[in-house]
């Protein structure tokens, strides 16, 4: 069964630094791309950063690039999302997911909250 | 950046009905487009992809239609589960982007 289990999220200051983690299982980690995609409070779906099988190709949304970073440990299965310079537009659920058909999101995590407030 | 348009923003619908979502997208993606079932408090489900291909598991109900700039969604007989917002999204280039989503309610 594919497993995604994000963690890491919670209550950060603006300015502030997070990093969260997607564990995997289930699947042959390293040969997949991995992205994350976040949902605000009550809006919709916007795709953050995307990694290639071997993190050798990186794709980010303009409003994160300079201050996230996706990486991936295809030992350990993990996928991860340093985040620097938080805003208060960043906070929203952040959930990691597995593509298999071009870059769709054929499997996602439940999700870990971060919330960006003084 | 290639902006996914859907529409209606919400669609009131009585169980066994017909349902057909649109989405366009603001530039050619070719067949590269998914479509998204997600239900309140849980994370989005993949439902169709290359416009058209059902996703693994995905009841016969679920059909996508289209290519170039213009998407559709048809659920051919509205069931309680599938009340939910449905969201379309293109990857035919980067930055990978999602429409704004259509919710689908009971009437």
């Amino acid at each position: 069964e594919v497993q995604l289990v994000e963690s890491g999220g919670g209550l950060v200051q603006p300015g502030g630094s997070l990093r969260l983690s997607c564990a995997t299982s289930g699947f042959t980690f390293s040969n997949y791309w991995m992205n994350w995609v976040r949902q605000a409070p009550g809006k919709g779906l916007e795709w953050v950063a995307s990694i290639k099988q071997d993190g050798s190709e990186k794709y980010y949304v303009d409003s994160v690039k300079g201050r996230f970073t996706i990486s991936r440990d295809n030992a350990k299965n993990s996928l991860s999302l340093q985040m620097n310079t938080l805003r208060a537009e960043d906070t929203a659920v952040y959930y990691c997911a597995r593509s298999i058909m071009g870059a769709t999101m054929n499997d996602w995590g439940q999700g870990t909250l971060v919330t960006v407030s003084s | 950046e290639i902006v996914m348009t859907q529409s209606p923003a919400t669609l009131s619908v009585s169980p066994g009905e017909r349902v057909t979502l649109s989405c366009r997208a603001s530039q050619s993606v070719s067949s590269n487009l998914a479509w998204y079932q997600q239900k309140p408090g849980q994370a989005p489900r993949l439902l169709i992809y290359g416009a058209s291909t059902r996703a693994t598991g995905i009841p016969a109900r679920f059909s996508g239609s289209g290519s170039g700039t213009e998407f559709t969604l048809t659920i051919s007989s509205l069931q309680s589960e599938d009340f939910a917002v449905y969201y379309c999204q293109q990857y035919g280039s980067w930055p990978l982007t999602f429409g704004q989503g259509t919710k689908v309610e009971i009437k």
